[in-house]
Order: C-alpha cells, then structure tokens, then sequence
C-alpha cells in the first residue's frame, strides 16, 4: 500500500459525460501529480500541483483540469469526454516539488462508451 | 519532446535465471528511476538514482546510472515467481524537471 489513494477505481460513463477522479496524497506529501496510462500511449504525465499552486502542465487536454485542494487532496476533472479517453489514470504524490520518488495510487480506470 | 527507448519490449524466462533491461534517451537525465507494476495496481518504485555512475542494489535488483546520464540498466538475479510484471524505467529531465518521462515498459514472464 503506497498510501495513496484514489477514488473510484472503476468509471464507465458516456461519450459527451464529465467525471471527477480523486486523489489523496500520502500523509506529509506537498506535490500530487497525475498520470494517464493508456495501452499504446503508456504512462504520460499530465499536471504537476504542488501544495495548491499549478508547477507544470504536460500534454494535457483543454478539456482536462485539475485542482488540489488545501487539505491537499486533488480533483482530475474529465470533461465531453470521447472513447479515447478510456485509459488508466493514475495520481501520484511526493514531499517535495522535484518530481522524483513519486508514490503511486491504485488507479482509476476509465471506459468511455 | 523528452522519450525513453526501454528494450526489450517483453522477456520470456525459466525461474532462477537473471534478467536485464535497459533504457537509452537522446537527452540528458537528472534522475533515472525503476518502477514495477502488477496487473490492477500502480507503479511501485524499485530503485531511484540520482548521479552519474551510480550502482545502486536493492535485493535481488541492481541499477544504474549511466556515465552520459542518458541511460540506465536493471538487472534482476535469480529470478521468481513473483518478479512477474512490466517494468518502468523513468527519468527526471533537466527541463521540465516537475515530471517524470517513463519508458514503455518491459513485461516480464517467468516459466516456473
């Protein structure tokens, strides 16, 4: 148990559908990130929060954002969503903001229908 | 952008042999990193490595870093059973050092 967790750990929805994925860090993690593993794509960072402020932003899409929220949990809000979007997504956290020793949640798994 | 080329893709052992994998990058790395992920759960980091040259064991796992910073083995001796998994290797660059670049992954099989 790497002490992250995330919830749901399943999700099917609708083509068109917005859904929200959670994520609580560790205890004493600053820095959440999230990450999108898809099966030809694999694992590609999306955005980087560290202790409520935006650090970085990878390929994520306009429909995609997120938050982290002071008790330092963080939101993925997925929306008009499309069936490329299925995929896992994964919320990882760290103490500091470096982007190393990241600890990994369990994972959402996303269908899109 | 930043890719990492992490070969083989897949490995096909007999239990109690060694197994390696590499991962090679046309861009220099701050930090290389090893993951393992079993099937239903997230990447679980192995070994993290932090200088050039670095060798670092954990176990049965052993890692390093390489000298031109653009590449990284691990090597797994003796396999079992339970080393069934893909393999991560990922790597902190120097620009954009808030995000980790991962490798493809290589699966690992074990014939028993």
């Amino acid at each position: 148990d790497s002490g992250v967790t995330q919830t749901p750990k399943h999700l099917i929805t609708a083509t068109g559908q917005r859904v929200t994925l959670r994520c609580s860090p560790r205890s004493g993690d600053l820095s959440v990130y999230w990450y999108q593993q898809s099966l030809d794509q694999g694992l590609q960072f999306l955005i980087h929060y560290y202790n409520g402020e935006e650090r970085a932003k990878g390929n994520i899409l306009e429909r995609f954002s997120a938050q982290q929220f002071p008790d330092l949990h963080s939101e993925l809000n997925l929306s008009s969503l499309e069936l490329g979007d299925s995929a896992l997504y994964f919320c990882a956290s760290s103490l500091g903001g470096g982007g190393t020793e990241a600890f990994f949640g369990q994972g959402t798994r996303l269908t899109v229908v | 952008g930043q890719q990492l080329n992490q070969s083989p893709q897949s490995m096909f052992i007999q239990e109690g042999e060694d197994v390696s994998m590499n991962c090679t990058s046309s861009s220099i790395f701050n930090t290389w990193l090893w993951y393992k992920q079993e099937p239903g759960e997230g990447p679980v980091l192995l070994i993290a490595l932090y200088k050039a040259g670095e060798l670092t064991s954990n176990g049965r796992l052993t890692a390093q870093f390489g000298i031109t910073r653009k590449d990284s083995f691990l090597n797994i001796s003796a396999s079992i059973p339970s080393d069934v998994g893909i393999y991560f290797c990922a790597g902190q660059p120097i620009q954009g050092a808030q995000k980790l670049v991962f490798g493809q992954g290589t699966r690992l099989t074990i014939n028993p």
